[in-house]
């Protein structure tokens, strides 16, 4: 887990406003993730990539953008097409054919004022 | 698509008693089972996973048992203590693409509670 940083932690946007998110991850993982955590709920995920140039629309993606031009980073944009933006958003990765396991970032709180 | 469904979404016991926690996927070509555990305002933490050609995994106070037939598996805590109050997340992921993986669909999480 401590091979993957996000930042910032905490986040806070005026509405209107796009903000992206950073996720690096030192761990030479293949594959990486976005999830949405509302306060209370489970997670729900927003856009994932499995490898450099490519990326996939999760359940959630309307209102965000990614981009995977290295490997080891998969910053997520929370566009003002979002509605309901505030949340935890969790970054997490894994390696391919190598027993699933998915590890995730400390998180970003991202809140509207 | 795959579609987790988790019970309870909250559950209370007394300390030293056992917690289950249950979870059902749909989907009967998901092959790899983990539960995470997140305590407030932190990410999720591995605890556990089983795979689809195992019936039951144990590490200490922790087990799941999966049933491909019925297409369920649970968690059990032992010998619960305080530190085990947290939400827990079950999930189920299928490796479809040439890859070898595709997305993790996560339960809706138990709130479990430890009594004093």
């Amino acid at each position: 887990d401590g091979g993957i940083t996000q930042s910032p932690k905490y986040l806070f946007r005026k509405e209107g406003q796009n903000v992206t998110l950073s996720c690096e991850q030192n761990l030479n993982h293949d594959a990486m993730y976005w999830y949405r955590q509302d306060p209370g709920q489970g997670l729900r995920l927003i856009y994932y990539s499995q490898i450099v140039n490519d990326f996939q629309k999760g359940d959630i993606a309307e209102g965000y953008s990614v981009s995977r031009e290295k490997k080891e980073s998969f910053p997520l944009t929370v566009t003002s097409a979002q509605k309901n933006p505030t949340a935890f958003y969790l970054c997490a990765s894994n390696r391919l054919n190598s027993g699933n396991t998915i590890y995730f970032g400390e998180g970003s709180w991202l809140t509207v004022v | 698509g795959e579609n987790v469904e988790q019970h309870p979404s909250t559950l209370s016991v007394q300390e030293g008693d056992s917690a289950v926690i249950k979870c059902t996927y749909s989907d009967s070509a998901s092959n790899y089972f983990p539960w995470y555990k997140q305590e407030l305002g932190k990410r999720p933490q591995l605890i556990i996973d089983i795979r689809s050609n195992v019936g039951e995994k144990k590490d200490q106070r922790i087990a799941v048992t999966l049933n491909k037939t019925a297409k369920h598996f649970s968690l059990h805590i032992t010998e619960t203590q305080p530190e085990d109050s947290a939400v827990y997340f079950c999930a189920a992921w299928r490796s479809l693409s040439n890859f070898g993986n595709e997305k993790l669909t996560f339960g809706t999480g138990t709130r479990l509670t430890i009594i004093p």
